[in-house]
Parts: structure tokens; sequence; C-alpha cells
């Protein structure tokens, strides 16, 4: 787990319990969000995005929130795993403008047994 | 698996070494990228490439060199870097600007740490 940053907010939850993991993004021009999820030792991997078209979108236990008005994406995990231990990041990106994500610093999930 | 692969997983080098980050995709995207994971700073990104045309140098130094022969492929060439450079270099791949979904896909990232 060394590949992310030492002072990263962290997240402990019960096993079982919801989370949400918060993200302000930074370009009110972005219309294309994704969260990644960043194991010990592998490189991040896509969970779920989402377009400004949409302010809700689901996935299999997952749910992403975007409000625009105040910049801010958020990640709810239902029912959560010890497997879901790991650091989350979002990503923003602008389609058909430019294809350069730009991610934030990321949230470190810790699932508590 | 990703599509993207990486090698070496694993690289330490001297400051006067010169070597290579080799990445991979086999997934048929046009655009590739390197970004650099350290402790004390999110994702950033070094490098884009789009139909082997570098498009970004995100203000990178001249010590990171970066290739791309063909859409597949990416190479970072290393040379006279410093300890500072120590991080975790991700590559990326995505179909590109143009079409619907364009999420990156990542490599397991090359650890490199400069001694």
């Amino acid at each position: 787990g060394e590949s992310v940053g030492l002072h990263l907010p962290t997240l402990s939850v019960q096993e079982g319990d919801n989370s949400i993991i918060n993200c302000a993004y930074s370009n009110s021009a972005s219309d294309y969000f994704i969260w990644y999820k960043q194991e010990s030792g592998k490189g991040p991997q896509f969970i779920i995005d989402i377009r400004s078209n949409m302010d809700k979108r689901q996935g299999q236990r997952v749910t992403v929130l975007l409000n625009k008005t105040v910049k801010h994406l958020s990640l709810q995990i239902a029912a959560t795993q010890p497997g879901d231990s790991a650091v989350y990041f979002c990503a923003e990106n602008i389609l058909l403008g430019g294809q350069n994500f730009v991610f934030g610093p990321g949230t470190r999930l810790s699932v508590l047994p | 698996e990703t599509g993207v692969t990486q090698t070496p997983r694993h690289l330490v080098m001297g400051m006067t070494n010169k070597k290579s980050l080799k990445c991979e995709q086999h997934l048929g995207h046009n655009a590739m990228y390197w970004y650099k994971q350290s402790a004390k700073k999110p994702l950033e990104l070094m490098f884009v490439y789009n139909f082997k045309e570098q498009t970004e140098n995100n203000s990178v130094p001249s010590r990171f060199s970066p290739e791309c022969p063909n859409s597949s492929h990416l190479f970072l060439h290393l040379h006279t870097l410093q300890p500072e450079d120590s991080a975790l270099y991700l590559c990326a791949s995505s179909q590109g600007r143009i079409v619907e979904d364009t999420e990156a896909f990542f490599g397991q990232g090359t650890r490199l740490t400069v001694v």
C-alpha cells in the first residue's frame, strides 16, 4: 500500500455498514467522472462512471452521486466488505474537449472486522 | 488483468544509470499515458500520446524521455534520475478523446527506487 500518500483522508467503517466517500472536483467544465479503486500493489481500477447529464448512477453495490452546483461527487458502497479496503480516487475529464483525466488526492477506506 | 502490462514491476537504479520502463496495451486503444504516483502527491499526469503523437508534456524534466513507437507500446526512458524521482510510475490507455467511453485502464505500475 505504499503507492499512496501519507496524509490521505481515511475512512474507517465496520464490515457490513455502508461507506460514503466524497470528492470535490475542480473544473466546472468537466462532464465525465470516474471512480477508481487502488488496492495495495496494484494500479487503479475502474469502479463506476457518470456523465454530467446525470446526477445518480448505480452499479453493483456502488452508487455515484453528482452535484454539479457545488462540484461534488460521492461514492456510496453498500454492505462494505473487507475486500473493499483500498484507496479510492475520483477523476474528472472533459469529453470531446480533452482526454487528460485529473485525479483527486484519494481517500483510504479501511474496513474493520 | 486490465489489458495494460508494465515491465518491470520493480526497479532499483543508481543516479547515473539509464533504464527504460515499458508499457504494452492489448485493448486497441489510441491514447496512452504516463502517470507518476508518489507518497506526497496525488496521481500526476506526465505525458500523453494520442495516435502515437505526443499531445502533452506536463512540465516533466528532461531526464524523463517518453517514446511511443506504435499505438500499443509506450516507453519511458530514464537517465540521471534523482532520489525524489522514486515513485510508482503508472501507464494507462484509453480510446481517446473522440469516442463515448474514455475510461482509462491502468497497468500495475513500476515501483522505481533511485539510490
